[in-house]
């Protein structure tokens, strides 16, 4: 089936620096990317939409200059997020269109200390 | 009109019994209707879709019912197992139209041995 690869799975960074997240579709092209934030005991909200080749739609709410989405090849989006600060630890899901279907990442746990 | 209720909050079963879950949605142009399991720490996977044309899908253990004039669809799980132990979501999208997911708000399951 559909596997989205996404990394790292946890990653703790200071306060103030900027963080990567990578995903990756490893056995179909992923024309369309969507990014998840998730808090504990809560459901997916969707954060961004990106197309491959285009910018990302963000929903409302969301500050498309502090989360950075890049989505340049069929099989890769990356979402950074800049100057981090403790209040965008959270739980950050990917996913894809495969198929007939969405596929998810295994999810980054970030924590900014 | 793009929201999707899901009750309950949290479930808790003894081992063998049927769990149920349901979900609730107002769009009716929603056409595909999926259901996740998710573990702590990782990202949702795919447990059991189903679409507008049929009103129960059945794979091992799991079923979807729908019921589409009523837009309502529910989880039942057979035999719960302790290892059935997750949150659960229900999702719907307007698959023609290549739209995000729409997500339930989740139910912690409990199976207990």
């Amino acid at each position: 089936g559909a596997v989205v690869s996404q990394h790292p799975s946890r990653v703790i960074c200071k306060s103030g620096t900027s963080v990567k997240i990578e995903c990756r579709s490893l056995d179909f092209q992923a024309t369309t990317m969507f990014w998840y934030r998730q808090f504990p005991k809560q459901s997916l909200m969707l954060m961004a939409t990106s197309n491959e080749g285009s910018k990302a739609t963000y929903e409302q709410g969301v500050e498309k200059d502090k989360f950075l989405i890049n989505h340049a090849s069929l099989t890769l989006s990356t979402l950074t997020v800049t100057s981090a600060h403790p209040e965008d630890s959270s739980f950050y899901i990917c996913s894809a269109r495969s198929g007939g279907g969405y596929t998810f990442g295994s999810g980054t746990r970030l924590t900014v200390v | 009109q793009q929201q999707v209720k899901q009750s309950p909050q949290s479930l808790i079963v003894q081992k063998g019994g049927i769990s149920i879950i349901n979900c609730a949605y107002e769009n009716t142009a929603f056409d595909y209707f999926p259901w996740y399991q998710q573990f702590p720490g990782k990202g949702p996977a795919l447990l059991i879709a189903i679409r507008p044309d049929v009103s129960e899908k059945k794979e091992g253990r799991f079923t979807i019912s729908f019921n589409k004039s009523a837009k309502q669809f529910s989880l039942h799980i057979m035999d719960s197992q302790p290892g059935d132990s997750a949150t659960y979501f229900c999702a719907a999208s307007e698959e023609t139209s290549g739209s995000r997911l729409t997500f339930g708000e989740g139910t912690q399951l409990t199976v207990n041995p």
